[in-house]
């Protein structure tokens, strides 16, 4: 398996501007992760997917903010009208159905810097 | 949400000592795992360690989750070692981590 991938790895957007961001998780991980990290933050959590549904989110996640993963497999998340303090590295993480594979893969991240 | 208290906040160590962190966590949980985040962001998994203790090589992770922490040593630190180490836990059913705000270690040569 190659592990969690996320594209693109850089993105660099002018303020009101719509981003997409893509994850794929490792392929027989049925639940996904979205977190954001600012400069000299830990990670914090955003959304969270088992397969297709979208079981739980943030309140940091506003009306801007969309996360869909439509066939239980990559996921995307959708930022408009972005701002300048969404500039943030966004990390998705995956991990196993059984209780004893909760361990989280976490993919090379986003940077997103908002101009 | 769970509270995750990690010290030191910054550790500089010359390359060969040995060093302790701690990960101090609000609630009871039943999901702990420790990250080394590197220079380019990317957060490496160390040990999932809900309880009890391992070791990989010079690194090994102790948590006791009914005093509410884990430890993480770092036996003959190299240069490699250095970058930032989190802490995470969470709970199976809330589906999600907790981390802390990192140790930051820097080894010299």
């Amino acid at each position: 398996d190659t592990g969690v991938s996320q594209n693109p790895r850089h993105k660099i957007t002018k303020r009101g501007q719509n981003v997409t961001f893509r994850c794929d998780p490792i392929s027989e991980h049925n639940r996904l992760y979205w977190y954001r990290q600012t400069l000299g933050q830990g990670p914090e959590f955003l959304t969270y997917f088992q397969n297709e549904a979208q079981l739980e989110k943030s309140r940091l996640l506003s009306d801007r903010f969309s996360a869909e993963r439509p066939k239980g497999s990559f996921s995307t998340l959708e930022i408009q009208r972005t701002e300048q303090g969404d500039s943030a590295m966004y990390l998705c993480a995956s991990s196993g159905r059984d209780r004893d594979r909760y361990e989280q893969y976490f993919g090379p991240g986003t940077r997103l810097t908002v101009t | 949400g769970i509270q995750v208290e990690q010290s030191p906040p910054d550790l500089i160590l010359q390359e060969g000592a040995n060093s302790t962190l701690r990960c101090n966590f609000s609630d009871s949980v039943n999901n702990l795992q420790w990250f080394h985040q590197n220079p380019w962001g990317q957060l490496i998994n160390l040990f999932y360690i809900p309880s009890g203790t391992k070791q990989n090589g010079r690194l090994s992770a102790t948590t006791v989750a009914t005093e509410r922490y884990s430890l993480l040593y770092i036996s003959s630190s190299q240069t490699t070692d250095s970058g930032v180490y989190f802490c995470a836990v969470g709970l199976y059913n809330f589906n999600k981590f907790y981390f802390g705000s990192g140790t930051k270690l820097n080894v010299k040569p």
